[in-house]
């Protein structure tokens, strides 16, 4: 089956880090994606990873773990706009008939306070 | 670039009727499309798959007769909700795949539908 996994709320300080996890099982896996999505608005793409380790882009990175099942979504100087739900999404693979297809997450509400 | 439109960004409807959505990549040849749901508080599920010039694939659960795909150019898909019901308001949000930008999906900024 497909299962991922995400803490459904968090909250940080204006300026602060935060580090949003992502677990997956998923019966074949192509990458792994992260996006953005503000209430009422389509994602918005932040990151992707295929390869294990960090892949960093201004205040946003993305880590993966592919033996582990595991990523994060690291943010940075957070800032006010952050707030936002967060969505980690598996890509299937080719064997597993998933081909393409993203699997997403609940998502995560982040709210950034002052 | 890669920008993708939908339309209508909103749409209400009463029970029984049909709506059309159109989904369109701006500045770049699709051949994938894909149709995803996303009701309030939760995350975005995957309806159908659909590719140009063939019939779409839909996800486990998905009406086919009732969800009416159709993708006949590069630039441009189409959903229809036959006979909707209240149950079917929801955010409707497409995304296109660049046929040569393999990695990505281009989200539209979706289509609020609501049946009354």
């Amino acid at each position: 089956g497909q299962n991922i996994d995400q803490p459904t709320e968090m909250t940080a300080t204006e300026g602060a880090i935060v580090q949003i996890n992502c677990t997956y099982q998923t019966s074949g896996f192509n990458g792994l994606f992260w996006y953005q999505q503000h209430a009422g608005e389509a994602p918005t793409f932040l990151s992707y990873n295929v390869l294990d380790g960090l892949e960093e882009k201004g205040r946003f990175s993305s880590f993966l773990s592919r033996s582990k099942g595991y990523s994060y979504l690291l943010l940075k100087e957070l800032q006010m706009k952050d707030s936002a739900s967060y969505l980690c999404a598996v890509r299937g693979d080719l064997f597993s008939g998933g081909y393409n297809k993203l699997i997403f997450g609940a998502g995560t509400r982040l709210a950034v306070h002052p | 670039g890669a920008v993708v439109s939908q339309h209508p960004s909103w749409v209400i409807c009463k029970s029984g009727t049909s709506v059309k959505i159109e989904c369109r990549s701006l500045d770049f040849q699709a051949t994938t499309m894909f149709w995803y749901r996303q009701f309030p508080k939760q995350s975005l599920m995957l309806m159908a798959t659909s590719n140009e010039g063939s019939k779409a694939t839909y996800e486990q659960g998905v009406e086919k007769d009732k969800f009416l795909i159709n993708h006949a150019s590069l630039t441009l898909s189409t959903l229809t909700v036959t006979s909707a019901h209240p149950e079917d308001s929801s955010f409707y949000i497409c995304s296109a795949r660049d046929r040569f930008r393999f990695y990505e999906q281009y989200f539209g900024p979706g289509t609020r539908l609501t049946v009354t």
